[in-house]
């Protein structure tokens, strides 16, 4: 069965350090791979996505970045966090050219920057 | 622009029945999907409508009106546990998923 795992679930951070969240899948080969962040009371926002080994898309510009080194391992990273970034992180996953584009998500990871 | 309205909070009563409405506004419409998320979890899929009509999976059913940008999660027999937040979800023509904000549904004893 697939599985997907993301750490560190909690972290809390100073203004202007770095941050490297991980995500990794197992069970499947080739996913679609996702960054999420949700603030409270709004909608998930799609931060970037990977159809393959080293393609990212940025769907909104920020002093955030994602890589993708291995076909089932994803990293969220910063080099100087804001405040604004504070947030609860998702990663996900979903089958490459499937129907439905069903998500499966991880736990999460709660981000507090001071 | 696009956008996906659904009510913040809702309160229904232990082995009532609730519905929750979505409304949608998106450029083009590949499925509607809604998941479910608990206080400090993940969400998890609950079921995907890409045609009109009713889908019934156990104690939940979701309904969707294209030509009226419209759906609604049905929960019957409603449980202490079903207390979460529901994410309503549209893909639209560039298979990009618009996310409503969630509505929080609270089960009273």
């Amino acid at each position: 069965s697939q599985t997907i795992h993301q750490w560190p679930a909690t972290l809390v951070q100073p203004v202007g350090s770095p941050l490297s969240l991980e995500c990794t899948v197992e069970g499947t080969s080739n996913p679609n791979l996702y960054w999420y962040r949700q603030a409270a009371g709004r909608g998930l926002q799609l931060l970037f996505y990977s159809v393959g080994i080293g393609q990212i898309s940025s769907e909104v510009p920020q002093n955030l970045s994602a890589s993708r080194p291995q076909d089932r391992q994803f990293i969220l990273s910063s080099k100087k966090l804001l405040l604004s970034d504070s947030g609860f992180y998702l990663c996900a996953w979903s089958y490459q050219g499937a129907d439905t584009g069903e998500l499966f998500f991880g736990e999460g990871s709660r981000l507090t920057v001071l | 622009g696009q956008n996906i309205d659904q009510p913040t909070e809702m309160t229904a009563t232990e082995g009532a029945i609730v519905q929750i409405n979505c409304t949608y506004q998106t450029s083009g419409f590949n499925g509607l999907f809604w998941y479910q998320q608990h206080a400090g979890e993940a969400p998890t899929f609950l079921s995907y409508n890409v045609l009109d009509g009713l889908e019934e999976k156990g104690r939940f059913s979701s309904f969707l009106s294209r030509s009226k940008g419209y759906s609604y999660l049905l929960l019957k027999e409603l449980q202490m546990k079903d207390s979460a937040s529901y994410l309503c979800a549209v893909m639209n023509s560039n298979y990009q998923l618009i996310w409503g904000a969630g509505t929080k549904l609270i089960i009273k004893p």
